[in-house]
C-alpha cells in the first residue's frame, strides 16, 4: 500500500536559520509531489510541485526552495528563515486518476 | 483570482442535524471535485469526490451535490456528529489526477 512520510512533526527555528523538511513516498512510482503551506487561520497554499526527478515548479515567489533528488523524495528548504515562514507545511502525492494523499504535516514556528 | 471559493469560513451545527458546506468555482474547465477533511495538526484526508458527469454522490452520511450550471457544489453531512468537527476543503481539477485547486476551507463545529 502507498504511504507518505513527512518529518519532523514540529520544528522551532530562529530567524535566519536554515530549514530542511523531508517527504518520502512508498508504494508508488513516478508520483506527482507537492508542498503546501497552511498559515494560521488560512487555506492551503501550493508552494511547489514536481512531476519527476529534478523537475520543480514554483507557484509563489518566496524565501523557500524545493528539490526532488529521487523519484519518491521531496525536500523543502530555506537558507534563511523569516518570521513569515511560520505555518503548517504539508507534503502530498498523486498519480493519474487518483486524488491527493497528504502527509501528516510539519508545524514550523520561526522565532 | 480565487478559482475555488468557500465563502463561509465557519459553520456551527447541533449534533444530529444536517451540516451543509458550500463551494463555488469559476473555471468551467473543472470537471472533478473533491472534499477533504482536516483535523488540527494533521494532514487533510480524502472524504468524497464527484465527477461532472454526475450531480450527486453519496457515501454513508456524506453526500456531495454538483450544480454545473451554477458552478456550485455542496457537501451534506447527515446526521452530524461531534467527531465531524474539522476544517473541510473543497478542491477541483480539470481531470481526475490533475493538479487540484483548493478552496479556503470551512471550519465545522458540531455541538453535542
Amino acid at each position: 500500500s502507498q504511504t507518505i512520510h513527512q518529518w519532523p512533526a514540529t520544528l522551532v527555528q530562529p530567524v535566519g536559520s536554515p530549514l530542511s523538511l523531508e517527504c518520502t513516498v512508498e508504494g508508488t512510482s513516478n508520483p506527482n509531489l507537492y508542498w503546501y503551506r497552511q498559515a494560521a487561520g488560512r487555506g492551503l497554499q501550493l508552494l511547489f510541485y514536481s512531476v519527476g526527478i529534478g523537475q520543480i515548479s514554483s507557484e509563489v515567489p518566496q524565501n523557500l526552495s524545493a528539490s526532488r533528488p529521487q523519484d519518491r523524495q521531496f525536500i523543502l528548504s530555506s537558507k534563511k528563515l523569516l518570521l513569515s515562514d511560520s505555518g503548517f507545511y504539508l507534503c502530498a502525492w498523486s498519480v493519474q486518476g487518483v486524488g491527493y494523499t497528504f502527509g501528516s504535516g510539519t508545524r514550523l514556528t520561526v522565532v | 483570482d480565487q478559482q475555488v471559493k468557500q465563502n463561509s469560513p465557519s459553520l456551527s451545527v447541533q449534533e444530529g442535524r444536517i451540516s451543509i458546506l458550500n463551494c463555488d468555482y469559476t473555471n468551467s474547465m473543472f470537471d472533478y471535485f473533491l472534499w477533504y477533511k482536516k483535523y488540527p495538526a494533521e494532514g487533510p484526508t480524502f472524504l468524497i469526490s464527484i465527477s461532472s458527469i454526475k450531480d450527486k454522490n453519496e457515501d454513508g452520511r456524506f453526500t456531495v451535490f454538483l450544480n454545473k450550471s451554477a458552478k456550485h457544489l455542496s457537501l451534506h453531512i447527515v446526521p452530524s456528529q461531534p467527531g465531524d468537527s474539522a476544517v473541510y476543503f473543497c478542491a477541483a481539477a480539470n481531470n481526475a489526477g490533475n493538479m487540484l485547486t483548493f478552496g479556503g476551507g470551512t471550519r465545522l463545529m458540531v455541538k453535542p
